[in-house]
């Protein structure tokens, strides 16, 4: 029972690079959701979606775009990377009722240089 | 004022004792709290969830709620150096939208 697989794992980036971070989730649920987390900061909503279809900014949306490609995968994308971007992202989802929990991923560890 | 605040600690608690994590919440209409533990290096790992004013308790962890005071905490009994860690509050806001706000999260040291 995989849950929610993110990949890359580890990822080193040169300023201005972009790449696409993906997301993956075998528990049928409809709200997934991307986050960064930076020391001190605890976990920042970067964008949500709350249904295949659908997507909204959260708290942290500038520079990045994201596509809800089908009901399982959720994908983020950083056009032209920063440094500020640094951060360990993770994606997470949730099942019908979205206040039920959230399961995370193992998250993607990314450095730009 | 952060819509979420926890004491990023450490907090410190020797083995066998009650550590007692807590986190304040600003917006009156939330309605459901969870409780993440996260080990260094790895993701949050959902061990509490609560939605009605009280207590709930699940083996050696209690979580308690009370909204009006906009208050929810984790109690842990019986404290182990394994659940040495960062707790992170997180709080579904008012709207239904599904979005989580987590707090900076309270880092527990349980000493041998």
């Amino acid at each position: 029972n995989a849950g929610v697989t993110q990949t890359p794992k580890f990822q080193v980036l040169k300023t201005g690079q972009s790449m696409t971070l993906q997301c993956a989730q075998d528990m049928n649920h409809n709200s997934m959701y991307w986050y960064r987390q930076d020391p001190g900061m605890g976990l920042r909503l970067i964008y949500y979606s709350a249904s295949e279809g659908t997507t909204d900014k959260g708290e942290v949306p500038n520079g990045y775009n994201v596509s809800r490609l089908n009901k399982r995968e959720f994908s983020l994308r950083l056009e032209s990377a920063a440094p500020s971007q640094t951060s360990v992202y993770f994606c997470a989802s949730t099942g019908t009722n979205s206040n039920q929990p959230q399961h995370f991923g193992d998250g993607t560890r990314l450095s730009i240089l | 004022q952060k819509e979420v605040e926890q004491n990023s600690g450490p907090l410190s608690v020797p083995e066998g004792a009650i550590a007692s994590l807590n986190c304040t919440y600003s917006d009156r209409g939330s309605q459901s709290f969870f409780w993440y533990r996260q080990y260094s290096g790895k993701s949050p790992e959902l061990i509490m969830f609560i939605y009605s004013n009280g207590d709930k308790e699940d083996g050696r962890f209690t979580a308690q709620l009370n909204k009006a005071s906009q208050y929810v905490s984790l109690l842990i009994r019986d404290s182990q150096p394994s659940d040495s860690a960062t707790y992170l509050c997180a709080v579904m806001g008012s709207g239904n939208t599904g979005k989580l706000i987590f707090g900076q999260g309270t880092t527990l040291q349980v000493k041998p």
